[in-house]
């Protein structure tokens, strides 16, 4: 079946570090991801998308990066702050299924 | 601009009550959604809902019924609550779904804690 799944659950960066967070997918027909950002008590919060005819697309201090050959998406956040600290989804969307399919998610913890 | 607005934000039910989680947007979304979150998990798909009068299955129905009769709101009823749905429910809307395009991240609501006794 579909899945869409996170490498590791928690990462631990300093302050002013760079943070990578990754995600696989393994459904071939999604074709638009987004990664949401969730603090504790809170609903999901958009951070940046990306679609498959893209392989890299930058925000604020965000770059998505998608892999399509290997069906590995990451988020890279620079100059981490500790606003930043939360949990992260990668989601995925198959046109075909019309269903988002989420991650189980990364814990981003900010060291001072 | 309220967004999407869930309600309530918790409650309590006894096993075998039935309830209805209330969800509505105001941005004339066509796509909404809802998913259940449990510790340590991402969130899993319930039912989705493509425009109004259309609803479909997620991972995760079995236990849940939904209906679109407006394009605003998009209640998510239990009709038999039992312990495994204690749960934070969250409700979800974007634009419109569907064509590499038109595709637009989902605005979600504050969510409903549910626990089931």
């Amino acid at each position: 079946g579909e899945s869409v799944g996170l490498h590791l659950p928690t990462l631990s960066v300093q302050e002013g570090d760079n943070s990578i967070i990754n995600c696989a997918y393994s459904n071939s027909a999604s074709d638009y991801f987004i990664w949401y950002k969730q603090e504790s008590g809170k609903g999901p919060q958009f951070i940046i998308d990306i679609r498959s005819n893209m392989d890299k697309r930058q925000g604020q201090r965000v770059t998505v990066l998608l892999n399509k050959t290997v069906k590995h998406l990451s988020l890279q956040i620079a100059a981490t702050q500790p606003g930043d600290s939360a949990v992260y989804f990668c989601a995925g969307f198959g046109t075909g299924t019309y269903k988002y399919i989420f991650g189980t998610g990364t814990r981003l913890k900010v060291l001072a | 601009n309220a967004g999407v607005t869930q309600t309530p934000k918790f409650q309590v039910l006894k096993t075998g009550q039935s309830m209805t989680l209330q969800c509505a947007q105001d941005m004339n979304h066509e796509y909404m959604s809802w998913y259940r979150q449990d510790p340590g998990m991402g969130l899993r798909l319930i039912h989705y809902s493509v425009g109004a009068g259309i609803t479909d299955q997620g991972e995760v129905p079995n236990g849940y019924n939904v209906s679109r009769s407006t394009t605003e709101d998009f209640p998510l009823r239990l009709l038999s609550a039992a312990p495994s749905q204690t749960s934070v429910y969250f409700c979800a809307s974007s634009p419109r779904a569907g064509g590499l395009s038109n595709n637009q991240p989902q605005h979600f609501g504050d969510g409903t804690r549910l626990s089931i006794l």
